[in-house]
């Protein structure tokens, strides 16, 4: 069985504390992503990575940043945690030939 | 700009009552539409992937149709375990990231 695992299910951290995400696929896709997802608003995309160490904006990067030093791992990184980054944060990873995305379970970020 | 929009945005419906889902989408050349089931606090499940105008995919209780504009997802007899948010995204022809673009979701309720 293909395997998305996302290092936490909860998380509840401070007001400017800086924040890693961690994400490990285990099928070998070149490509993977961190979308957030609130409510009304969708899952939205913040960053991806087609290849190690490379990476790419998505349409909200405004306060996170992300690390990609193994083609397993990904890593979305919170700079100075705002209360407006409060969301469930999904990690996907794909192969394109196989056009086909596997998700996380999800990581519910509160910021306090 | 490539949009998706589903609709309706919640649907309740009585166990054995039919029904359907939509997704519109716009897209500069569509490289593949997909359907996810999301339950409360997880991640996406992927259910199907469609590639082009006609195709029709099946899995138990549902089916996946493609137009050029649009797809819907046919419940035929839900039951109360299929609740669920249902998700639509695409994939365009112009990505070789395997980006997906996705709706905000149909959250469907089975009643028993």
């Amino acid at each position: 069985d293909v395997k998305v695992t996302q290092s936490s299910r909860y998380l509840v951290k401070r007001t400017g504390e800086k924040v890693f995400l961690e994400c490990v696929q285990d099928m070998d896709h070149e490509n993977m992503f961190w979308y957030r997802q609130d409510p009304g608003l969708g899952l939205r995309l913040i960053y991806f990575s087609y290849d190690v160490k490379m990476k790419e904006k998505g349409d909200i990067p405004e306060g996170y940043s992300v690390s990609r030093e193994k083609k397993e791992r990904f890593s979305l990184i919170l700079e100075s945690a705002s209360t407006n980054q409060t969301s469930m944060y999904l990690c996907a990873s794909i192969r394109p030939s196989q056009r086909q995305a596997f998700f996380g379970q999800g990581t519910r970020l509160t910021v306090v | 700009e490539d949009q998706v929009t589903q609709s309706p945005e919640a649907l309740r419906l009585q166990e054995g009552e039919s029904s359907s889902l939509n997704c519109s989408y716009t897209v500069s050349g569509l490289r593949g539409l997909f359907w996810y089931r999301q339950d409360p606090g997880k991640g996406p499940e992927f259910l199907f992937t469609l590639y082009s105008a006609g195709e029709e995919k099946e899995k138990e209780r549902l089916k996946a149709t493609l137009t050029k504009k649009e797809s819907f997802l046919h419940i035929t007899a839900p039951k109360p375990e299929d609740s669920a948010t249902y998700l639509c995204a695409v994939q365009a022809a112009s990505s070789n990231t395997g980006k997906l673009i996705f709706g905000q979701g149909t959250t469907l309720q089975v009643k028993p």
